[in-house]
């Protein structure tokens, strides 16, 4: 079964600053990767698709990278509205498997 | 607008059964492969379950393979999940979600682009 891999598990940032999380694959995807946000008592929201897509709505300060294993997250400048957890999930098999997650708490 | 209601959830015994239901406003199930999605107490997301959108495919989580079973009925609109020989650490917040594909470079690409809000399943004596 293929595993999604994030790191890091948690992070503690500031306002304004530059986030990057990241996550591998344990096997070649191409660019079958998405990426969710959630907050608490919310359900997921589609940030990105396809590895690099940005969703319709979703703020430019969101920007996704990479191809194959190894995938990017990237949030240029923090926001408030943007502490919660991310995760990354691969479609390029039908079991559509989620990493762990990634937890950005307020520094 | 595009909504997905899940319903269901509860508490319930080791060993006990629930079905969970989810109910497609503003577009066509039948269009649409669906998942079932969950979220433990201190845990990530997990991909539980999916369906094609005929029906005729279905896919499982390997811990819950041979227990829980997805099926649909596209003339109420409506996605399910039965879950039997519940355990403890089956005891999440359920989610359905609608899995759109948008193409990208000429490619099809999967995303779960509507979400419902979650029902709740405790599994506990």
């Amino acid at each position: 079964d293929i595993q999604m891999t994030q790191s890091p598990s948690s992070l503690s940032a500031s306002v304004g600053d530059r986030v990057t999380i990241t996550c591998r694959a344990s096997q070649i995807i191409s660019s079958y990767l998405n990426w969710y946000q959630q907050k608490p008592g919310k359900p997921p929201k589609l940030l990105i698709y396809a590895a690099s897509t940005l969703q319709s709505g979703v703020p430019s300060r969101f920007s996704g990278s990479g191809s194959g294993t190894d995938f990017t997250l990237t949030i240029s400048s923090l926001q408030p509205e943007d502490f919660a957890t991310y995760y990354c999930q691969q479609s390029y098999f039908h079991s559509r498997t989620f990493g762990q997650g990634t937890k950005v708490e307020i520094k | 607008e595009e909504q997905l209601v899940e319903s269901g959830g509860g508490l319930v015994q080791p060993g006990g059964s629930l079905r969970l239901s989810c109910t497609a406003s503003g577009f066509t199930i039948g269009s649409y492969f669906m998942s079932w999605v969950r979220l433990a107490p201190g845990k990530g997301l997990e991909w539980v379950s999916g369906i094609s959108g005929s029906g005729g495919s279905t896919y499982y989580e390997d811990s819950v393979e041979g227990r829980f079973t997805i099926s649909r009925d596209n003339s109420k609109n409506t996605l399910y999940l039965q879950m039997n020989s519940l355990r403890a650490e089956d005891t999440a917040i359920y989610y359905c979600a609608k899995n759109n594909i948008v193409v990208v470079s000429a490619q099809d690409h999967s995303c779960m682009d509507v979400w419902g809000t979650g029902t709740a399943v405790t599994v506990s004596s």
